[in-house]
């Protein structure tokens, strides 16, 4: 089975700081990859697929890029309301892996 | 806009089987394919299965002997059976819809989830 690996699990940054989480895979699943939020005691939320596909409604300061097997999720201006956990997910083959989480926080 | 609605016993005693379903409303059960994912208690997402209203399931292997999925089209709603259940299946399990993309023929495989349930919080205690 390909695994997802991401990093880091879990970072503090500043308002406003650009906040950059990774996720690679153990193969090749060209760009097919998801990002989502989960915000504390609520559900995930689509953000990203397809690797770089900003969700209808997702804000824009949200970004993802990459293929083959290394993916980020990018936050260009960190803002309070994005404190979450986020988690990448290969939709290539199944089973439909999903990534530790990241945690991210504001310092 | 679909509305995913998941049901089904809150506690469950262990070595007994798990039983969820899953309501989908405004939209067609049958254009897409349909997920349960489960998360522990302060742990990450684990995906069970998916299954499509006329093809066979796929499960998560970890999972497999214990799972089964179906569909009824005529209630548009899809179940969950995870039997054997101990306590590491206690998690909050959600319902999720994944667009299809199919290449040539009649293969066919999900895509992300861009649509979930709220989830429903199974305890698997005594």
């Amino acid at each position: 089975d390909i695994q997802m690996t991401q990093s880091p699990s879990s970072l503090s940054a500043s308002v406003g700081d650009r906040v950059t989480i990774t996720c690679r895979a153990s193969q090749v699943i060209s760009n097919d990859v998801a990002w989502y939020q989960q915000k504390p005691g609520k559900v995930p939320k689509l953000l990203i697929y397809a690797a770089s596909t900003l969700q209808s409604g997702a804000p824009s300061r949200f970004g993802g890029s990459g293929s083959g097997t290394d993916f980020t999720l990018t936050i260009s201006s960190l803002q309070p309301e994005d404190v979450a956990t986020y988690y990448c997910q290969k939709y290539y083959s199944a089973p439909l892996t999903f990534g530790g989480g990241t945690k991210v926080e504001i310092k | 806009q679909v509305q995913l609605q998941e049901s089904g016993p809150g506690l469950v005693k262990p070595s007994e089987t798990l039983s969820l379903s899953c309501n989908v409303s405004g939209g067609s059960i049958t254009s897409y394919s349909w997920s349960w994912i489960r998360q522990p208690p302060g742990r990450g997402l684990e995906w069970i299965g998916y299954i499509y209203y006329n093809g066979s399931p796929n499960y998560n292997p970890s999972l497999k002997s214990r799972v089964s999925m179906s569909v009824d089209t005529s209630k548009n709603q899809f179940s969950l059976k995870l039997n054997s259940v101990s306590a590491a299946d206690t998690a909050v399990y959600y319902c999720a819809r994944s667009p299809r993309y199919c290449s040539g023929g009649s293969s066919c495989r999900p895509l992300h989830f861009d649509s979930w349930g709220p989830g429903t919080l199974v305890t698997v205690s005594s």
